[in-house]
């Protein structure tokens, strides 16, 4: 059990250009969340899968946002037309299928010039 | 109204006293509540989590439920300079997102 890892760390980007990021969950873990994070903010709820299956999105989620987890294991989110609003770290997060404690990947930190 | 409230900080303790760090949350349907540690620039890492009223012990950590105030409370004690960090509280609703308070900053003065 290596733990939630997540790839890349840091991303640069300029505004409207899309970028992808990763995410590698605990194996056998079943439920993967997102989550954004501003500073000084608690993580925000993004959206969450159970297996390759996207159960939830919240509003926060606009249309530029999108997320997958085609065969139940990784998952992607991708940002299309970033903004500079966008620049936050991403946080994923996963738990087994009773959901009880939500184990963190070390993040993603966005900046958007 | 946020769903979780956590009061502000900073809260600075001098080493071996006691942290108190409160929490309240909105929505009555939430079942299980979590604190945890995030150092400055890190990811956050799980501390304990409560689902019944009363209190739970870890080690130096006890975290405190009162469903009916809709009030957690975590206790440090013996603070440690390691223990300074952000504290996040959040609350956990049947549909298993995690709401998170804005978290309170701990300094333990050596």
């Amino acid at each position: 059990d290596t733990g939630v890892s997540q790839d890349p760390r840091h991303k640069i980007t300029k505004r409207g250009q899309n970028v992808t990021f990763r995410c590698d969950p605990i194996s056998e873990h079943n439920r993967l969340y997102w989550y954004r994070q501003t500073l000084g903010q608690g993580p925000e709820f993004l959206t969450y899968f159970q297996n390759e299956a996207q159960l939830e999105k919240s509003r926060l989620l606009s249309d530029r946002f999108s997320a997958e987890r085609p065969k139940g294991s990784f998952s992607t989110l991708e940002i299309q037309r970033t903004e500079q609003g966008d620049s936050a770290m991403y946080l994923c997060a996963s738990s087994n299928d009773r959901g009880q404690v939500q184990y963190f990947g070390p993040g993603t930190r966005l900046t958007v010039t | 109204q946020k769903e979780v409230e956590q009061n502000s900080g900073p809260l600075s303790v001098p080493e071996g006293a006691i942290a108190s760090l409160n929490c309240t949350y909105s929505d009555r349907g939430s079942q299980s509540f979590f604190w945890y540690r995030q150092y400055s620039g890190k990811s956050p890492e799980l501390i304990m989590f409560i689902y019944s009223n009363g209190d739970k012990e870890d080690g130096r950590f006890t975290a405190q439920l009162n469903k009916a105030s809709q009030y957690v409370s975590l206790l440090i004690r013996d603070s440690q300079p390691s223990d300074s960090a952000t504290y996040l509280c959040a609350a956990r609703s049947n549909d298993y997102k995690l709401s998170f308070g804005a978290g309170t900053t701990v300094t333990v003065r050596a």
